[in-house]
């Protein structure tokens, strides 16, 4: 059972525009959301997170929304660089489980020059 | 500073076999978590260990066994391989300490891939 939701595969953008990656959940519990992103051979790494007490974290050039109403969270990339292409995975985990996090499936960026 | 080191980085195993997977976490982090990721999903979830002890599980058949060493390092164990089993093993480590919130950062290792025959 997927509790965590990637729909689009993949995504291209031009450089220097927005990219907007989405990610639904469906298990209420869930109360912390991060972004990871994964170059190829590599593992993945941490990009952004946001708690379920806030619904707007910001750092440079991505910013994460949370609407928990709609148990949907989304990763805006602006302004979007070659260097952004790479898989992005969402991440959720409730606190009593301690750290252990349910992953989407990913998207594959392409940021085209 | 070294990150999250794995070995082997691949792998071939035939089914039926035994396979053991090391890691060695961050330096400064106390917890190390295994996860699976097959081809074309996202990372799952095998097991976490503190202090030596498995902390936590998901949802994977005892044929998956770990180990924590004094120093922090740890091991992946998988008996009687499946073909199933051919996926990218990522550990990741964090500074979880005693507390129990789900607000540390993992630290992923670049994954050992196993293939399966």
């Amino acid at each position: 059972d997927q509790q965590v939701k990637q729909n689009s595969p993949s995504l291209s953008v031009q450089e220097g525009r927005i990219s907007i990656l989405n990610c639904d959940y469906t298990n209420s519990m869930f109360d912390y959301f991060l972004w990871y992103k994964k170059y190829p051979a590599e593992g993945p790494t941490f990009l952004i997170s946001i708690s379920s007490i806030k619904d707007k974290n910001e750092d440079g050039r991505f910013t994460v929304f949370l609407n928990k109403s709609a148990k949907h969270l989304s990763l805006h990339i602006v302004p979007s660089q070659p260097g952004d292409s790479a898989v992005y995975f969402c991440a959720a985990s409730y606190s009593y489980t301690g750290n252990q996090f349910y992953f989407g499936t990913g998207t594959s960026l392409t940021v085209i020059p | 500073d070294a990150g999250v080191t794995q070995s082997p980085t691949h792998l071939i195993k035939t089914r039926g076999q035994q396979v053991t997977l090391r890691c060695s976490p961050k330096s400064g982090h106390d917890t190390v978590s295994w996860y699976q990721q097959a081809l074309g999903q996202g990372p799952q979830f095998i097991f976490q260990y503190y202090e030596e002890e498995e902390r936590q599980r998901g949802n994977f058949p005892d044929r998956f066994s770990g180990h924590q060493f004094p120093n922090y390092s740890s091991e992946l164990n998988v008996n009687a391989l499946l073909l199933g089993d051919s996926a990218l093993y990522l550990c990741a480590s964090s500074s979880v300490g005693t507390g129990g919130a789900g607000a540390n950062v993992l630290t992923f290792g670049a994954g050992s891939r196993l293939t399966v025959l």
